[in-house]
């Protein structure tokens, strides 16, 4: 079975632009959350998604945005990009309440 | 506030050593305890989970305790390697809706 699965790899986008990032859960997963991590700190939850409807936001702001589709993949958005939004940004899949796993992450440079 | 502290914040050890990384939590209501493992640019793997009731469990050379009374939890690394130099991240699961608190992490450089 594949895990997690988070596109794409790395990304490089100047200031103001827009981004779109992906991720597929573990078959049967219902559950996707999306975290930001920024160099050398612990990853901070920004949103959770479950059977399509958001159940939890972090405390990010408006320009960030998240859906989850009919098959439980997902994706992220980010709207005029600022240099502070560089990080590791990290997807990661849940049977209910249990485990989560994570995907490998999509390095989002702000330049 | 829900936080999750964890000390040290970094850690040199000689290939072979023993060590342990602690955490404590002010995370409510608990719902478990999870300790990962992060290679540097990668997503975290999950080391052990572990709920209330549960004071020790063991992942091979990794072991991690719980003391829910005190709300502290330890990383055990028994005979490291250098594949074990990482960060190793404490995250505590809130309450019905299980989300995740994360700690800043311990980085941890095994040396030969």
């Amino acid at each position: 079975d594949a895990g997690v699965t988070q596109s794409p790899t790395h990304l490089i986008k100047t200031r103001g632009q827009h981004v779109t990032l992906r991720c597929s859960p573990i078959s049967g997963h219902k559950s996707v959350s999306w975290y930001q991590q920024v160099l050398g700190q612990g990853p901070q939850f920004i949103f959770q998604y479950y059977e399509k409807e958001e159940r939890g936001r972090g405390n990010f702001p408006d320009r960030f945005s998240a859906r989850q589709f009919p098959n439980y993949s997902s994706e992220l958005n980010v709207n005029a990009l600022l240099l502070g939004d560089s990080a590791l940004y990290l997807c990661a899949s849940s049977y209910r309440r249990t485990e989560a796993f994570f995907g490998q992450g999509t390095r989002l440079t702000v330049v | 506030k829900n936080q999750v502290e964890q000390s040290p914040q970094s850690l040199i050890i000689l290939e072979g050593k023993n060590c342990t990384l602690q955490c404590n939590y002010t995370v409510s209501p608990f719902s478990n305890l999870r300790w990962y493992k992060q290679d540097t640019g990668r997503g975290p793997v999950s080391l052990t989970i572990m709920t209330f009731s549960e004071n020790t469990k063991s992942n091979g050379r990794y072991t991690a305790t719980l003391d829910a009374d005190t709300k502290q939890s330890s990383l055990h690394i028994t005979a490291s390697q250098l594949s074990d130099s990482a960060s190793y991240i404490c995250v505590v699961s809130r309450g019905s809706q299980g989300n995740l608190i994360f700690g800043k992490g311990t980085k941890l450089s095994v040396k030969p």
